[in-house]
């Protein structure tokens, strides 16, 4: 059975700080894992993923995250976090064939002017 | 990039109503599409999965006359909430993927959610 964990509900980080929002993930064969963001009252966003090759996947808006297979994590980062970053994150874990996605249970991102 | 359009945005109606929820893949054909409830300050709770021509597959724990899926083409699939009730008010989202989405390497593409609030 797949599960992905986020362990913290709630990251505050100031503008221009460097930000992390973590993620690890328990599943069975290659991890195809994903990074979503939604806004207040919207649906999701797709920001990154992972499937194979460099662990380092680079996004959108500048978000990155780096695939660590020995600690089975997937932890979303950005150098320098603006105001508009601050929405709610989901990491997720696809699998193929008509399998659901795992997600997380979101990790509410605040930046603070 | 793929566009899922839902609609309405916003229900508010009375106990007792049925309300229907559409969602739309705009530019790709998408042979499975996925219902979710999001409560408050908490994650996804996928309700069932809806493939094109097909009866949906409900997750445990969903009542299947409470929350029919129909999804008649690849361009469509709509859930009706049955005599809605106050406990039934939530955020729904759907969520589509594509014949290249199936080997799970591809993102899902979401609508951006229907606010029901039931009287």
């Amino acid at each position: 059975a797949q599960s992905v964990a986020q362990p913290e509900d709630q990251v505050n980080v100031a503008e221009g700080n460097p930000l992390t929002v973590k993620c690890t993930y328990s599943v069975s064969g290659n991890p195809y894992l994903f990074w979503y963001v939604q806004y207040p009252n919207r649906g999701l966003q797709f920001l990154l993923k992972y499937i194979t090759g460099d662990n380092l996947v680079k996004g959108s808006y500048g978000f990155e995250a780096e695939f660590n297979k020995s600690q089975t994590s997937f932890h979303l980062k950005k150098p320098s976090a603006l105001v508009s970053d601050s929405a709610l994150y989901f990491c997720a874990s696809h699998s193929g064939g008509y399998q659901k996605v795992t997600f997380g249970t979101g990790t509410k991102l605040q930046v603070i002017p | 990039g793929a566009v899922v359009s839902q609609h309405p945005s916003r229900v508010i109606c009375k106990s007792g109503t049925s309300v229907k929820i559409e969602c739309r893949s705009l530019d790709f054909q998408a042979t499975t599409m996925f219902w979710y409830r999001q409560f408050p300050k908490q994650s996804l709770m996928l309700m069932a999965t809806s493939n094109e021509g097909s009866k949906a597959t409900y997750e445990q724990g969903v009542e299947k006359d409470k929350f029919l899926i129909n999804h008649a083409s690849l361009t469509l699939s709509t859930l009706t909430v049955t005599s809605a009730h106050p406990e039934d008010s939530s955020f729904y989202i759907c969520s589509a993927r594509d014949l290249q989405g199936a080997a799970g390497n591809q993102p899902q593409h979401f609508g951006d959610g229907t606010r029901l609030s039931i009287l």
